[in-house]
């Protein structure tokens, strides 16, 4: 397995709304990470984990809360978003520090 | 922080037509990656430089990085329509750690 399955494809949501987007690799990676990306832009890191453990949080507003129960999950946890939030939500895998990152397809994420 | 350039921002060519773009750091990179983003699409890896000086090629496309190790190119000879995208390159920030996508490239190919 080659792939970083992203779950939804597509969520709008309120700005009172609790969702959380969904990330599963099965490549064995140890590193996990997730982007956001505006359209016309270059995707810009959020948070990276690092053998299931927080290495990289790149001054992201707390309504952002992410989550990696295992090895192979990354999670989320989004809450009270703002409409200036609707993105692109990409993750990715790699091994740590080294290699090329695997992107899932994202999540295209609206905020109403 | 450290920024990365790519020029250009955009390129539009007539099929068959060369094509280069090139990302420039103000310091040196440690290694540097490159990906292809095609419209509506995700980013997918193309390949890691990592020597200085060091040259790859992918069938069309040939890849430099270059010998301060503070820039590199993606070359495309001949383009065709499956080119059309964005390319970015990659590099990790070096002691600061920060995983850094250039600003990309928007490739149009005319058929």
């Amino acid at each position: 397995d080659t792939e970083v399955t992203q779950t939804p494809k597509h969520l709008v949501m309120g700005m009172t709304n609790k969702k959380s987007l969904k990330c599963e690799q099965h490549m064995g990676h140890r590193a996990m990470y997730w982007y956001k990306q505006k359209a016309k832009k270059p995707p810009e890191l959020m948070f990276v984990y690092s053998y299931e453990k927080l290495s990289i949080n790149e001054s992201v507003p707390s309504r952002f809360s992410p989550e990696c129960p295992n090895s192979s999950l990354l999670n989320l946890h989004l809450h009270a978003l703002q409409p200036e939030d609707s993105a692109l939500y990409l993750c990715a895998s790699s091994q740590p520090d080294r290699g090329g990152y695997t992107f899932g397809s994202g999540t295209r994420l609206t905020v109403v | 922080g450290q920024q990365v350039m790519q020029i250009p921002q955009y390129q539009h060519v007539q099929e068959g037509e060369d094509f280069t773009t090139y990302c420039n750091s103000s310091t040196t990179l440690s290694n540097i990656q490159w990906y292809k983003q095609r419209p509506g699409g995700h980013p997918v890896f193309l390949i890691q430089l990592v020597k200085s000086g060091e040259v790859k090629k992918q069938k069309r496309l040939t890849f430099q990085f270059g010998e301060a190790k503070k820039n590199s190119s993606l070359h495309i000879t001949a383009t065709q329509t499956t080119d059309v995208g964005t390319y970015f390159c990659r590099h990790d920030g070096g002691a600061t750690n920060k995983l850094i996508f250039g600003t990309g490239t928007l490739l149009a190919v005319q058929p």
